[in-house]
């Protein structure tokens, strides 16, 4: 079985501020891992994924995770938000079972 | 444009009228699922298709199902909609269902009164 661990159910934070959402996971195989972004009243879109290789893997706008094997984590870091990152992020995980896992999803809220 | 549409976008119904929600996609993918999310849940799989007339159950089935007779097409049907299952519905598509990114249609919300 897999599961997902969002451990922050919503982070305020002020324009320019670095960020970081935090995701832990739980997978008895080797997993790929995912983050997606939902703008208000919109589908889900990929930000990043990490299937293998290096462990720091870039995505759109801006944003960036780290696969840490030890740790089971799967951080989703942002040196400068802006305005327009206010939404609700959701990691997922998928390994042996064709059922993804998503998290409960974390609420990123950029203040002026 | 590479997409998944969904209709309605909006439905409010009454309790035992059954209803179809359809998804379709223009990518040519092989793989389709649908997913519900409620606050504070996340997102969970309902049902996915690996291929035409190929579907299983995900991770709560109960109440709903699915029929995949061509490639782009894969509706959502709730026989006998219980209030319960007033939620936001996804449906989405990859061409692989593990390494893959899955492309979300834009949501449909449902209310069953």
């Amino acid at each position: 079985a897999q599961s997902v661990t969002q451990l922050d159910s919503q982070v305020p934070v002020f324009e320019e501020a670095p960020v970081e959402l935090r995701c832990n996971y739980s997978s008895s195989v080797s997993v790929y891992l995912f983050w997606y972004v939902q703008y208000p009243n919109q589908g889900l879109q990929l930000l990043l994924k990490y299937l293998s290789g290096s462990t720091l893997v870039k995505g759109i706008n801006g944003f960036e995770a780290e696969f840490n094997k030890s740790q089971t984590s799967f951080h989703l870091r942002k040196p400068s938000v802006h305005i327009s990152d206010t939404a609700e992020y959701f990691c997922a995980v998928t390994g042996g079972s064709y059922i993804p896992t998503f998290g409960r999803g974390t609420s990123l809220i950029v203040h002026p | 444009e590479a997409q998944v549409t969904q209709n309605p976008r909006y439905l409010i119904t009454v309790t035992g009228k059954k209803l179809t929600v359809t998804c379709s996609q223009n990518m040519n993918h092989e793989y389709m699922s649908w997913y519900r999310q409620d606050p504070g849940l996340g997102l969970r799989q309902i049902y996915y298709s690996m291929n035409v007339e190929v579907t299983d159950k995900g991770d709560v089935p109960e109440g709903y199902k699915v029929s995949r007779k061509e490639k782009r097409n894969f509706p959502l049907i709730l026989e006998s909609p219980s209030p319960n299952q007033t939620s936001l519905y996804f449906c989405a598509s990859s061409p692989r269902p593990h390494a893959d990114t899955q492309y979300f249609g834009p949501g449909t919300r449902l209310t069953v009164l």
